[in-house]
């Protein structure tokens, strides 16, 4: 599959700090989802986008569908402890099989 | 409503042996998905079913892997012989319908191959 490079690769940061990651790919896709996984689960989906420029929020999280449609970010706002995990970006281009990237480890201290 | 259903949770075995693992998907969920997640990688499709049909088994190693859905509910992934680096987390997913972002992961089984 095509290769996503998302980054950055870890983060640690104070409780109440915001977040940015986002995620690039040499490949066009036509949607992007954002996962977060926690120790021991699997990925929950987070926020899906469908168009370029897209921009959705789903609480304190707001996720955007690049222009270019070759990449995407995920900020969290006043992060929380419960925000631990690591993030994954996934791109579709045809068919039904997601490109996932590396993932966002996100460590909050208190 | 329960979740996708996984077992086991763990498993240990030498290289060689075979292996299986079992999923239950939500109840009503016809299409399922089976990944492979390496440490520190996202996960990998490995196959997907609609039903009891495999719609994409592109990437499953034919070799040593197989996978069926008799009755189009639950699953079994087999390994046979596992090798060392089989060693990762294997997910389930389900989706009622074939829309990957309605898909709902499984809790995943661990496995180790020593």
């Amino acid at each position: 599959g095509q290769q996503l490079n998302q980054s950055p690769q870890s983060m640690f940061i104070q409780e109440g700090e915001d977040v940015s990651m986002n995620c690039t790919s040499s490949s066009i896709f036509n949607t992007w989802l954002w996962y977060k996984q926690d120790p021991g689960e699997g990925p929950v989906l987070l926020i899906a986008l469908y168009k370029a420029g897209e921009l959705t929020s789903n609480g304190r999280l707001t996720a955007q569908f690049g222009i270019t449609r070759k990449d995407s970010f995920l900020n969290i706002s006043a992060s929380i402890p419960s925000d631990v995990g690591i993030y994954f970006c996934a791109g579709l281009s045809a068919g039904y099989a997601l490109n996932f990237g590396k993932g966002t480890s996100l460590l909050v201290t208190p | 409503e329960a979740g996708v259903v996984q077992s086991p949770r763990y498993k240990i075995i030498e290289k060689k042996q075979p292996v299986a693992f079992w999923c239950n998907p939500i109840s009503g969920h016809n299409t399922l998905y089976w990944y492979l997640q390496n440490l520190g990688q996202g996960p990998e499709l490995l196959i997907r079913y609609e039903n009891e049909e495999a719609v994409d088994d592109s990437q499953l190693p034919k070799d040593r892997f197989s996978a069926e859905r008799l009755k189009g509910v639950d699953s079994t992934l087999k390994i046979q012989p596992a090798e060392l680096g089989d060693s990762a987390v294997y997910l389930c997913a389900s989706s009622p319908d074939p829309r990957v972002e309605t898909q709902y992961f499984g809790p995943g089984t661990r496995l180790l191959v020593l």
